[in-house]
């Protein structure tokens, strides 16, 4: 069985760009997360979907960061504008549904902002 | 707010036993759980403890007590290959799941 795919695995772009992520999750799994992790520090939540439905975004900086999920299985984060702050590992993960304790992990987009 | 505390960094030798603690300022949650993360890979799925006391999975062991707002991994006979960081996870309401700092450990020969 696939694990969750993120793509790129990595990329390099120019502050005031934009930029997009794409995690296809495992088949099946209802829950969906994004998180951010810097160097050194433990992933924090971006976004949480159950289905198609943002549940919990409010750590999402909606000024400048989108995301969706069509149909309820691949989602999509967005920056636009990008900055150098936003430099860092951006991770999806999925599980099951909500009864469901082990989240599985893409390996994660790096993004460097220059 | 939840609050997850970790040790930043933690080293030991091969083949000992090392303990590696989270203590958490929170409630309502529905369980702890842990994840190992080799430098430039992706967070991967340890244990869970849902109720008090010791979950045991191979070299590996999780501990947890709700009354002292305290839970802990135990990685016995270690190996080169454990040297990673190490993140507790609280498992809150609806599927939540917020991360600790994490612990680097190194193992040495």
């Amino acid at each position: 069985e696939a694990g969750v795919v993120q793509s790129p695995r990595y990329k390099i772009i120019e502050k005031k760009q934009p930029v997009a992520f794409w995690c296809n999750p495992i088949s099946g799994h209802n829950t969906l997360y994004w998180y951010l992790q810097n160097l050194g520090q433990g992933p924090e939540l971006l976004i949480r979907y159950e289905n198609e439905e943002a549940v919990d975004d409010s750590q999402l900086p909606k000024d400048r960061f989108s995301a969706e999920r069509l149909k309820g299985v691949d989602s999509t984060l967005k920056i636009q504008p990008a900055e150098l702050g936003d430099s860092a590992v951006y991770l999806c993960a999925s599980s099951l549904d909500g009864t469901n304790t082990e989240a599985f992990f893409g390996q994660g987009t790096r993004l460097t902002v220059v | 707010g939840q609050s997850l505390e970790q040790p930043s960094e933690v080293t030991a030798v091969e083949g000992a036993i090392v303990q590696i603690n989270c203590t958490y300022q929170t409630s309502g949650f529905y369980g702890l759980s842990w994840y190992q993360q080799h430098d430039g890979g992706a967070p991967t799925f340890l244990s869970y403890n849902g109720l008090d006391g010791l979950e045991e999975t191979g070299r590996f062991s999780s501990f947890l007590s709700r009354s002292d707002s305290y839970g802990y991994l135990l990685l016995q006979e270690l190996q080169m290959k454990d040297s990673a960081s190490y993140f507790c996870a609280v498992m809150w309401e609806g599927n939540m799941l917020t991360f600790g700092g994490g612990t680097r450990l190194m193992v040495k020969p």
